[in-house]
């Protein structure tokens, strides 16, 4: 079945540091990619999407761009915040139009 | 008020006891999903519903039950709780018009002791 695969963490950075976290999928066709976002104590809301090879997603200064070549979707950000803390998920729309989630990384960010 | 409401938001149920964990919501969306999430498990699909009439199974739906009892409402039934269900379930809605972007509860957190 369709997977989603991403780095584990903890991801541990300074502030205004550069991020990259990684997301690779296994999936049959070209589903729609997503990044998931959640604050402590929260559920998980939206940060991005592509629906499409060779799209770029962007929010609140994150990018990632869906590479079918690499079957990739790697978030990243130029200059994290400490209010950036959070765990990040990467999940795939799969055929049956259900999201499948990778295990999540979490990110720190020091002032 | 929230989009996607869940109650409760805390419960501690004894092993073998049957509880219920309700999920409303007010986007109009006709998907909801029961999600469980473990640390370092990420979110998993225990019952899906794409309509009233439409009820599946998920990856992780032994031990779980659901009714779709309204466009609004869906909630998760286990009957015979165990301690590995301890966890922090999620309900969420989808909407097919804007590439399936799903929208969150808070989250239950259930612990089984």
């Amino acid at each position: 079945g369709d997977s989603v695969t991403q780095m584990e963490g903890p991801v541990t950075l300074s502030e205004e540091a550069f991020l990259t976290i990684n997301c690779t999928y296994t999936a049959t066709g070209y589903p729609s990619l997503f990044w998931y976002v959640q604050y402590p104590g929260e559920g998980l809301q939206l940060l991005l999407k592509a629906t499409k090879a060779d799209d770029k997603g962007s929010n609140k200064g994150f990018e990632a761009t869906y590479r079918k070549e690499t079957t990739s979707f790697h978030l990243e950000k130029g200059s994290v915040q400490v209010s950036d803390s959070a765990v990040y998920f990467c999940a795939l729309e799969d055929s049956s139009y259900k999201l499948i989630f990778g295990s999540g990384t979490r990110l720190l960010v020091r002032p | 008020d929230a989009d996607v409401t869940q109650t409760p938001r805390n419960r501690i149920t004894k092993t073998g006891k049957r509880i219920m964990l309700e999920c409303s919501q007010t986007k109009g969306h006709d998907r909801m999903y029961w999600y469980r999430q473990d640390p370092g498990l990420g979110l998993r699909l225990i019952y899906y519903s794409f309509d009233v009439k439409d009820i599946n199974k998920g990856e992780i739906s032994d031990g779980y039950s659901v009714s779709r009892q309204a466009q609004a409402k869906f909630s998760l039934s286990l009957e015979s709780a165990i301690p590995n269900q301890t966890a922090l379930y999620f309900c969420a809605t989808s909407d097919p018009d804007r590439e399936s972007e799903a929208f969150f509860g808070q989250g239950t957190r259930l612990t089984v002791v």
